[in-house]
């Protein structure tokens, strides 16, 4: 079992419409959980971060986390198709190094 | 205020020869994190600085990797004798006050090694 996990996709959705991305990791210390975007060839860009249970929202952007669950979910709302990247779910337990999932690709069509 | 910078943006080097890799942090950020990404794999944590301190080194992959960050500024990454399977994407990241907080990338080095 992978420390994160993501389902690779590619998810496609239209523009407009919400794109609701997954994330669950396996180790119950984890205490901070991240949101990046990659574009091809870029560097990962950080848009959420999260360490308590609940939502955050920012912007069209909302994170979700169940620690219970073990699973965190990132939801954008209105999607763009500049907001056609990968997404990459990244863990922290709080010692410092990140522990990324593979990245689910997103497809927004206009 | 300027972001993460690596250099160079792309090496291309044969095996057995050596490479060293520059990252310049955030001002005034602490931890430094250096991370690698194969293709097809998620990126993979390799080292986190502290300051000048070597904090975890726990994701090096064995000695011919060679990380310093004298000064607690800037740090270098070598790769000494290179082998085929280093080749990649090394981004370096870095983040003010405690371990745990938000780490923000540079913009990566592909290393390829032929």
């Amino acid at each position: 079992q992978k420390e994160v996990e993501q389902n690779s996709g590619p998810l496609s959705v239209p523009e407009g419409a919400i794109a609701s991305l997954n994330c669950t990791y396996s180790d119950r210390g984890s205490q901070s959980f991240f949101w990046y975007r990659q574009y091809s060839g870029k560097s990962p860009e950080l848009i959420m971060s999260i360490y308590s249970n609940g939502d955050k929202e920012d912007g069209r952007f909302t994170a979700q986390l169940n620690k219970a669950s073990q699973y965190v979910s990132l939801l954008i709302r209105d999607s763009q198709p500049s907001d056609s990247a990968t997404y990459l779910c990244a863990v922290n337990s709080n010692t410092g190094k990140l522990i990324f999932g593979q990245g689910t690709t997103l497809q927004v069509k206009p | 205020e300027a972001g993460v910078t690596q250099f160079p943006s792309h090496s291309v080097i044969e095996k057995g020869q050596t490479v060293t890799l520059r990252c310049d942090p955030i001002s005034g950020h602490d931890n430094l994190y250096w991370y690698r990404r194969v293709m097809g794999k998620e990126i993979k944590f390799l080292l986190h600085f502290v300051k000048e301190s070597k904090q975890d080194e726990s994701g090096m992959p064995n000695n011919r990797f060679l990380a310093e960050r004298t000064g607690g500024t800037y740090s270098t990454l070598k790769v000494q004798p290179a082998e085929l399977e280093d080749s990649g994407v090394y981004f370096c990241a870095s983040s003010p006050g405690l371990a745990g907080g938000e780490q923000y990338f540079g913009p990566g080095t592909r290393l390829t090694v032929t």
